[in-house]
């Protein structure tokens, strides 16, 4: 079945940083790309997603870059602050009927 | 006020008990899902549903039913038959439709604890 590959697993960083994130999926495909935040105790927010026919998007300080000739897309978080410290998650299509196969996620802690 | 909403926030069963996880969306949504999370895991698709009348089986329905039987609503019961039902449950929604796959949109999620 389809499966995705997320690493690290935890992410330290220091404030002002980047953080990088990355999914490798199996799927061939998959055409939509979301990535996830994930506070403490609630439920997961979408941050930004990707569609198949374009490379890469930004919001701010975020962007998410898609390659789908290696079959990888990255979450890029630029000047981090503490309050991006979460448990960030990418997901994709799986199996159709609208579903999404999550990521097992990245703890990531933004250092003062 | 619009979005998807889960109750309650923490729940306690003792073994053998049934309980029912409550989910209501006024997104005007057609799909919705529940997913089970355990602690330093992902997600995982319990059961989700297309439209009103019909759901189908996700990768871990084993001890879990649902029923979806108004567009808004989309309730989870854990049944004595779920052997490790101690975790935290999110539901999601989702627009449908011929552009493809819609973003889902989660709910505060219901913990819980079995005794």
């Amino acid at each position: 079945g389809e499966n995705v590959e997320q690493h690290p697993s935890t992410l330290s960083v220091q404030e002002g940083d980047s953080a990088v994130i990355k999914c490798t999926y199996s799927d061939s495909a998959s055409n939509y790309f979301p990535w996830y935040k994930q506070e403490l105790g609630k439920g997961p927010q979408l941050i930004i997603d990707i569609r198949s026919n374009v490379g890469e998007k930004k919001d701010q300080r975020i962007a998410v870059t898609l390659n789908k000739t290696a079959k990888h897309f990255s979450l890029h978080i630029t000047e981090t602050q503490p309050e991006d410290s979460a448990v960030y998650f990418c997901a994709f299509p799986a199996g159709g009927g609208n579903k999404l196969t999550f990521g097992t996620g990245t703890q990531l802690k933004v250092e003062l | 006020d619009g979005g998807i909403t889960q109750s309650p926030k923490y729940l306690f069963r003792k073994e053998g008990q049934n309980v029912t996880l409550s989910c209501e969306q006024n997104l005007n949504h057609d799909a919705m899902y529940w997913y089970r999370q355990d602690p330093g895991q992902g997600l995982r698709l319990i059961y989700y549903s297309q439209i009103v009348n019909d759901f189908q089986k996700g990768d871990i329905a084993e001890g879990y039913s649902v029923s979806r039987e108004k567009k808004e609503s989309f309730p989870l019961t854990v049944t004595s038959a779920q052997k490790n039902p101690t975790a935290f449950y999110l539901c999601a929604s989702s627009a449908t439709g011929t552009s493809g796959l819609g973003t889902q949109y989660f709910g505060p999620g219901t913990r819980l604890t079995v005794l």
